[in-house]
């Protein structure tokens, strides 16, 4: 079956301008995660959703990140304003369940911002 | 504090050889998940293998086995038969809830490389 997808694959854009993620997790896995990953930092857990229960947003780094998912499906991370710290791979995953199951990955968003 | 380090950011294989790559890990459970992802340079994150902390044999997965050390906290991964598709970055990660969220905390990775 079809993994998970993201879109767009990159994305160059300029500080303040906002932009939108979207993340679409394998059908039938009610959890989903935002990651991001930057150059020599590892990856940095943003935010994850479980089913359609609303989502603990303290991951998110700033308020000018903010993420939602339509249906228990779609994702979307949208940032505001963004910055040039901003720029990094964003990255998707879902899973069947909880904690042992695998996540799998999205091909990931590389922002960039100028 | 729950962290994964990971103290070889490189390392290097000739083909067909074997190596090890290595991880510690801090966690006060006593039951818990670990795992290595591969990540090669088309980006995509995939897992290589996974071991449950219960149980007292490693886990095996083709050309890929893990020495679990659950009183070290250590978890390495032994590539055997080293193959040029081997090559990319490698991530060890385990689960954690954090209040609502669940999430796994990473290691920083290690750049392999595989010299035909």
């Amino acid at each position: 079956g079809a993994g998970v997808s993201q879109s767009p694959s990159n994305k160059v854009t300029e500080k303040g301008k906002d932009v939108e993620l979207r993340c679409d997790p394998i059908s039938g896995h009610t959890a989903l995660y935002w990651y991001r990953q930057s150059l020599g930092q590892g990856l940095e857990f943003l935010i994850y959703f479980q089913g359609n229960s609303a989502p603990d947003k303290s991951g998110l780094p700033s308020d000018r990140f903010s993420a939602e998912r339509t249906g228990g499906s779609v994702s979307t991370l949208t940032i505001q304003r963004t910055q040039q710290e901003d720029s990094a791979v964003y990255l998707c995953a879902s899973s069947l369940g909880w904690p042992g199951d695998t996540q799998y990955f999205g091909p990931g968003t590389r922002l960039t911002v100028l | 504090a729950q962290t994964v380090t990971q103290s070889q950011p490189e390392m290097s294989v000739q083909e067909a050889e074997t190596v090890t790559l290595s991880c510690t890990y801090d966690t006060s459970e006593s039951d818990y998940y670990l795992f290595w992802y591969k990540q090669p340079p088309s980006r995509q994150m995939i897992l290589v293998i996974r071991q449950e902390a219960y149980k007292q044999q490693n886990a095996t997965e083709n050309r890929f086995s893990v020495n679990f050390q659950k009183a070290a906290k250590s978890f390495s991964l032994k590539i055997s038969d080293s193959q040029l598709g081997d090559a990319a970055m490698y991530f060890c990660a385990y689960p954690v809830n954090a209040g609502n969220n669940r999430k796994l905390i990473w290691g920083l990775g290690t750049s392999l490389a595989v010299n035909p």
